[in-house]
């Protein structure tokens, strides 16, 4: 399968705890996301990383949320000190650098569920 | 600020029917617009995408979208429903920023129930 694969399919932590997710996107695709969704809601942007650089992100990541693309090709998600309110699916997305019109493609999200 | 809307929670069709769900959005400059659904614990499929050019848009599995401006409307369409096309269905427009980073606005989601 040569799609975008995601890092645990699912977590579920206590309150307070860290958590690291990890996304593989296509492989030439130069470009990465990460969006956030919540139940009954669409996903919200979170940031983008242009190769290995992050060139933006969301004011929805607090600093409790950190992320990287060391090499330009994988990418992790860490939550530090968890809340409840983290609890929701977290999707990986990938696209080839064009003029911005190029679709993107998804992965299969990291369910995560904060006790 | 971009923006995008789904009027609609819920699309109930009969199989065989036409179907339609609607989409409205509202960005500064020209929209780049896409489709996406999502199956249940899965992630988003892309369907299709108006960049420019012919304002019907054909997509994957027999989905079409039709782009007007004067209504700033790019509602899906499909001539004959299937059961399996029941799904969450997503609007997104491409946000405006000044990196061009593409990162999409979505809207709130249409479930489509197809009904035997």
């Amino acid at each position: 399968d040569t799609g975008v694969s995601q890092d645990p399919r699912h977590k579920i932590t206590k309150r307070g705890q860290n958590v690291t997710f990890r996304c593989d996107p296509i492989s030439e695709h130069n470009r990465l996301y990460w969006y956030r969704q919540t139940l009954g809601q669409g996903p919200e942007f979170l940031t983008y990383f242009q190769n290995e650089a992050q060139l933006e992100k969301s004011r929805l990541l607090s600093d409790r949320f950190s992320a990287e693309r060391p090499k330009g090709s994988f990418s992790t998600l860490e939550i530090q000190r968890t809340e409840q309110g983290d609890s929701a699916m977290y999707l990986c997305a990938s696209s080839f650098l064009t003029s911005g019109s190029s679709e993107q493609f998804f992965g299969p999200g990291t369910r995560l569920t904060v006790l | 600020a971009q923006s995008v809307a789904q009027p609609e929670d819920q699309v109930n069709v009969a199989e065989g029917n036409p179907l339609t769900v609607k989409c409205t959005y509202s960005v500064s400059g020209n929209p780049y617009l896409f489709w996406y659904v999502q199956y249940p614990n899965r992630g988003l499929q892309f369907l299709l995408k108006y960049i420019t050019g012919d304002n019907l848009v054909k997509g994957s599995y027999g989905f079409e979208a039709e782009f007007n401006k004067s209504q700033t409307s790019f509602h899906l369409k499909k001539p004959s429903a299937l059961v399996s096309d029941s799904a969450l269905y997503f609007c997104a427009v491409r946000g405006i920023d000044s990196g061009n980073t593409g990162k999409l606005i979505f809207g709130q989601g249409t479930t489509l129930q197809v009904k035997p």
